[in-house]
């Protein structure tokens, strides 16, 4: 089974704080992704990366960073965290072999920042 | 612009038969996805369809109409624990999904 790990389920920040969001997964996967869920709305890509060292922007990449120095780990980054980035933060890995292939999801971090 | 509706919520019975449904429009079509949210976990996947017709897998069947740009999702016998949200997504031409905002399906005894 594919397993897509993330460093925290739940995590409190302060404005202008520095964040890191972590996602590690053990298949091999090719592709990498962060998402963010909100109440209301579909998920919503912030970044997504095809291989190693590698980042694309998703359709809200405004106040985040990414980092993809291993296959495995796919790290998302808020330089200076805001309470409008108060989210579910959902990371997601996928084979590459085709366009088409099947996202598997991590369990999510709730991230509150006050 | 791309889009993707379905109900926010349904109700059903168990062991009823529920049609969750999804209407999307996309910047080109390659095939449309349905995942199950349980409250606080991650979305699984349950189908993917790119071609008109219907899937059948176990309890749960997704159809989908490209002419119409409509899908569902029927679920038949109920059961409790399908009590979630299930989420829609479009891929398109770029091979993005594009996400519903997810049918939050309750299920009574």
């Amino acid at each position: 089974d594919v397993k897509v790990t993330q460093s925290s389920r739940y995590l409190v920040k302060r404005t202008g704080e520095k964040v890191f969001l972590e996602c590690v997964q053990d298949m091999d996967h090719e592709n990498m992704f962060w998402y963010r869920q909100d109440p209301g709305l579909g998920l919503r890509l912030i970044y997504f990366s095809y291989d190693v060292k590698m980042k694309e922007k998703g359709d809200i990449p405004e106040g985040y960073s990414v980092s993809r120095e291993k296959k495995e780990r796919f790290s998302l980054i808020l330089e200076s965290a805001s309470t409008n980035q108060t989210s579910m933060y959902l990371c997601a890995s996928s084979s590459g072999q085709g366009h088409t292939d099947t996202q598997y999801f991590g369990p999510g971090t709730r991230l509150t920042v006050l | 612009g791309q889009n993707i509706d379905q109900p926010t919520e349904m109700t059903a019975t168990e062991g009823a038969i529920v049609q969750i449904n999804c209407t999307y429009q996309t910047s080109g079509f390659n095939g449309l996805f349905w995942y199950q949210q349980h409250a606080g976990e991650a979305p699984t996947f349950l189908s993917y369809n790119v071609l008109d017709g219907l899937e059948e897998k176990g309890r749960f069947s997704s159809f989908l109409s490209r002419s119409k740009g409509y899908s569902y999702l029927l679920l038949k016998e109920l059961q409790m624990k399908d009590s979630a949200s299930y989420l829609c997504a479009g891929m398109d031409s770029n091979y993005q999904l594009i996400w519903g905002a997810g049918t939050k399906l309750i299920i009574k005894p």
